[in-house]
């Protein structure tokens, strides 16, 4: 059954770094998304991304976040210069053309120090 | 702005029994989608329900059920038959017809007992 992968599962940096998550979705999907969880707390909505372009952010996307897709398969969220409140559970997810159900990445674990 | 309501900090059941999570939302949209995830140790996401608002019918998926109030703005779920590979944390979540954007519940922590 196909799913989603991230790499890596988990990341140390050090505050002000620039770190790049990455996820390959679900090869026929065209909806993507970046979910992040802060230990303890709800798993809190960042971005979507469809045809090239983000559709949909929250207030936490602020400028130091970034989504590409820079080939067919990947789909990458860059933090430019990582606060210590970065560090968190961050999650990517996929859905198809009926955009209803999202299908979850195993995610990818951000200490920022 | 939508909120999703998950009251059940921790629930515990013994193995083979019933249990039913609760969910509740709020929202002023008419048309939307709700779902379970369930989040063992590993972190993953997984999920393990969804029920359209338009649907009448509770969704039910083998052991896993709904019970789907719309009036109440409830959402709760059943697990039957509780086996050990059942404990995770659930959340709950809500799509609106509009955007994209998952919005969840905080999470119910569920322990199953041999």
């Amino acid at each position: 059954e196909p799913e989603v992968t991230q790499t890596p599962s988990h990341q140390v940096t050090q505050m002000g770094q620039e770190v790049i998550l990455r996820c390959v979705p679900i090869s026929n999907h065209l909806y993507f998304y970046w979910y992040r969880q802060i230990l303890g707390q709800k798993v809190e909505f960042l971005v979507s991304f469809y045809n090239n372009e983000i559709s949909e952010k929250s207030e936490i996307f602020d400028d130091q976040f970034s989504v590409e897709r820079p080939d067919g398969s990947n789909f990458t969220l860059k933090i430019r210069s990582t606060k210590l409140e970065d560090s968190a559970m961050y999650f990517c997810a996929s859905s198809g053309t009926d955009q209803e159900t999202q299908y979850f990445g195993p995610g990818t674990r951000l200490l920022v120090l | 702005a939508q909120t999703v309501t998950q009251s059940q900090p921790e629930m515990s059941v013994q193995e083979a029994e019933t249990v039913t999570l609760s969910c509740t939302y709020d929202t002023s949209e008419s048309d939307y989608y709700l779902f379970w995830y369930k989040q063992p140790p590993s972190r993953q996401m997984i999920l393990v329900i969804r029920q359209e608002a338009y649907k009448q019918q509770n969704a039910t998926e083998n052991r896993f059920s709904v019970n789907f109030q719309k009036a109440a703005k409830s959402f709760s779920l059943k697990i039957s038959d509780s086996q050990l590979g059942d404990a995770a944390m659930y959340f709950c979540a809500y799509r609106g017809n509009a955007g994209n954007m998952l919005t969840f519940g905080g999470g119910t922590r569920l322990m199953v007992k041999p």
